[in-house]
This record gives structure tokens, sequence and C-alpha cells, in this order.
């Protein structure tokens, strides 16, 4: 079955570290999109890729950084300069076509330690 | 630029309760419509969507209308379940694009 698949579910960080979050999809997609969500608040845009090797900055995009070196794959770097890191990080993708909506992943839950 | 209102959580039901969570937008153009359920832990699923004025869609038991005439959008199900409690998304793409506009959520407890 095609899918979106982020690991790992939990992750702990000290602080001053990066850290990578995977996000890899079967589906085809050439869209991908990584959401920050804080405990009872909505989803935050950090960055989205429409095609390989291309990128735009979302919303929220300080101090996180991204790639697109294939159609598949779309990690996320929290770095060192993210203020307040510890949230839930969710990573979706869709089609290019009009009006198709998103799939998302599971999540990975980054905590600060 | 688009926008997406829902109504403030937590809504509280008991089971076999009818639900309606309330979503308005304001958009250029004619945009299409969707609501995401997510629950405790997990990602968003797509619930269902509407691109067109007077369409329905409809999933599991539960619907919405799409309503240019008001600009709403607003989700029900006739009688809810314990395993209905979730937070629930209304979203909306506008102009023939593919991102995706979120509303803040609201968050269904359903209790016996």
């Amino acid at each position: 079955d095609g899918g979106i698949t982020q690991s790992p579910k939990y992750l702990f960080r000290k602080e001053g570290q990066n850290v990578t979050l995977s996000c890899e999809q079967n589906l085809n997609h050439d869209a991908m999109y990584w959401y920050r969500q804080d405990p009872g608040q909505g989803l935050r845009l950090i960055y989205y890729s429409q095609i390989v090797n291309d990128f735009q900055k979302g919303d929220i995009a300080e101090g996180y950084s991204v790639s697109r070196e294939k159609k598949e794959s779309f990690p996320l770097t929290v770095t060192s300069a993210q203020k307040n890191p510890t949230a839930f990080y969710l990573c979706a993708s869709s089609r290019t076509e009009p009006n198709y909506g998103y799939t998302f992943g599971s999540g990975t839950r980054l905590t600060v330690v | 630029g688009d926008s997406v209102t829902q109504m403030e959580g937590p809504v509280t039901l008991s089971e076999e309760a009818f639900l309606t969570i309330n979503c308005t937008y304001t958009a250029t153009g004619y945009p299409s419509l969707f609501w995401y359920v997510q629950y405790p832990g997990e990602g968003l699923q797509l619930l269902l969507k509407a691109t067109k004025a007077d369409d329905k869609g409809s999933n599991k038991g539960f619907e919405a209308t799409y309503r240019k005439e008001t600009t709403s959008f607003h989700l029900e199900k006739g009688s809810v379940q314990v395993s209905d409690s979730a937070v629930y998304f209304c979203a909306l793409i506008t102009g023939g694009g593919n991102k995706l506009t979120f509303g803040t959520g609201t968050q269904l407890k359903v209790e016996l």
C-alpha cells in the first residue's frame, strides 16, 4: 500500500543540537510539506516543495532547513537556532493537480531535554 | 488572503447526539473545501471534500455541504460515537492550486 512514513515517532534532543526528521512517501506525489503543531493549536507551515531540488519557506521557516534531492524524500532539520523546537511535526504530500488535497504522515513528536 | 474560521472547542457531546461543527471561509474565486480528522497522537486523515457549490461530501456518517451563498462548509453527523472523539480541521484550496489553508481545529469529545 502507498503511504507516507515519518520517523522516528518520538525524538529527544539536547539543547544546542541539530536533529533531522525523516519523511518518505511512495505515492509518486510531486509536492511535499512540513507543518508544526503545538498543543491545542492549529497547523503552521514550515517549508514546502513542489518539485525535486526546489523548496519554499512557509510561515515559520526560521531555525529549520530542508532538502529535496529525491522525489520520495523531504527531510526536515531542526537547528539549534530554533528557539522553541518542542512540538509535533507533520509531513504531508500531494499531487500538483488542482484541488487534490494532502496525505499526511503519522507525525514525529520532538522534545528538547 | 484566504482564511478558514472554525468554532471554538472543545465540543462535548453524549454518545448518539447530533453533531455540528461550524466552518466558514474567506477566499478569492471558488475554493475546494475539505474536512480532516486527527485522532490523538496521529497525523491528519482526509474525512471528506467538496469541489463546487452545492456539492455534498460524505464519509463514515459525516457530511458537509458546500454553501457558496453563506461561505460555509459545516460538518454534521446524525449520531456520534465515542470513537469519533478527535480534532476536526476545516481547510480550503483556491485558484486551482494545491496548497491547503487550514482552520485552527475543533476538538470533539464524545462521552458515554
